[in-house]
This record gives C-alpha cells, structure tokens and sequence, in this order.
C-alpha cells in the first residue's frame, strides 16, 4: 500500500532557482492538499485540489503554483525559491466522504533554500 | 475564516499523570480530527469526530466534541513515555473541503 507518496524527500536550492514537488496518490481520492510545516506554525494550506484540472488557494499560496492534470497527481511549483520558504512540506489526500472524511499524509519533503 | 487554536503548546508530564489538550475553532465545523506527529515523521491520523458530543478513545487516549462551544479535547490518562509527539487537532467543514490545522502541542513524558 503506497498511499500518498511525495518526491523528492530531501532539496537543498539556490535562491532563485526553482522546482516541482511532486505528490501521487494510489487511493483514488478527489482532494488533494499542499501544506508546510513550520516551527510553532503548525502546518499551514498552501493550495489544494477539489478533483482533476481545479486548484484553490490556501492560506499561503504567495510564491507558489500548483497544477492537478491527472486525478492522482498534485505538483506544488516554486518558481523563484526564497529563504522564507525552506520549510517541511508535506502533501496530503482525502475520499471526502459521508464518514470516510480523513486525510492521509505523505511523509514529507524537506526543502532548505540558501 | 477559520481559525483554529491549541493549548498549551508544550506539555511536559510525568508517566502517570493526567492532562487535556484543549482545540478551539472560530467557526461552524461540523468535522475535526486529531493527529499524532512524531519527530521526523509524516501525520498519524488518530480520531476523526463528526457530531456534537462525539467520544472516542483509543488506549490511553480519549477525544470529545463539543460543536456548540467550538471546542475539542484530547484527554491523555495515566501518560507513559510512548505517548510523546506532537498532536494536532484540523477542523473542516464540508463547504470549503479545507482542512485547517492549530499550532500543535508538543508533548513530552517523562519517566
């Protein structure tokens, strides 16, 4: 069971560079979640996906980009990497169902940009 | 827009002990979850409550709903070492389909 897998794990970047995180999901799940983990912040919404081709802004979606082409994927963009976002970032997925309501967790990427 | 506030936000206790992790939200929800974090890792789902006056419990660990006061608790008895982690209460609500975390509340037992 791969459930919500996230590459890569680890990145180190160069202000001004950029990149593509990548989310995949195997459970078939309409939602999908981009968050970052920072110290006392708890984890904060970046964007998130209600089903394939649609995108919403989160609580933080300044200096990101997101796309959901295919039902099972989430790419999180940084198009011009800057130190305020080295951060944890980790993904997440959910069935939105009657009951079935949680959301699972990849296990995260850790991205330090100097 | 929903705002959701934990306390305290660290928690150190000795094994054997009792406390409660309080979870606030500033809005209708109609759905709340916690979470368990451990150091370096991914989240752990462990209670998802969906009405007023939902309980569940599991091992050493008991989660109530309160939807009219907008408040949640996590209710740790007789706390052993294992239980260390962070915990994380999230509040949706089936309009925005956002999930919206509180700070966490890093708790430490102590032998």
């Amino acid at each position: 069971n791969a459930g919500v897998t996230q590459t890569p794990k680890f990145r180190v970047l160069k202000t001004g560079q950029s990149m593509t995180l990548l989310c995949a999901q195997d459970m078939n799940h309409e939602y999908m979640y981009w968050y970052r983990q920072d110290p006392g912040m708890g984890l904060r919404l970046i964007h998130y996906s209600v089903g394939e081709g649609t995108t919403a802004k989160g609580e933080v979606p300044e200096g990101y980009n997101v796309s959901r082409l295919k039902k099972q994927n989430f790419l999180l963009g940084l198009e011009s990497a800057a130190p305020s976002q080295t951060s944890v970032y980790f993904c997440a997925s959910s069935p939105w169902g009657l009951t079935n309501t949680e959301a699972f967790f990849g296990q995260g990427t850790r991205l330090t940009v100097v | 827009e929903l705002k959701v506030e934990q306390n305290p936000l660290f928690l150190s206790m000795q094994e054997g002990k009792n406390y409660t992790i309080y979870c606030n939200y500033s809005t209708t929800s109609d759905r709340l979850y916690w979470y368990r974090q451990d150091p370096g890792k991914s989240l752990e789902s462990l209670f998802v409550l969906l009405s007023n006056g939902a309980v569940k419990q599991e091992g050493r660990l008991m989660a109530s709903l309160d939807t009219k006061a907008r408040l949640s608790t996590l209710h740790i008895t007789a706390a052993v070492h294992d239980l260390s982690a962070t915990y994380f209460c999230a509040v949706a609500n089936s309009g925005t389909y956002k999930y919206i975390f509180g700070t966490g509340t890093r708790l430490k037992v102590l032998a």
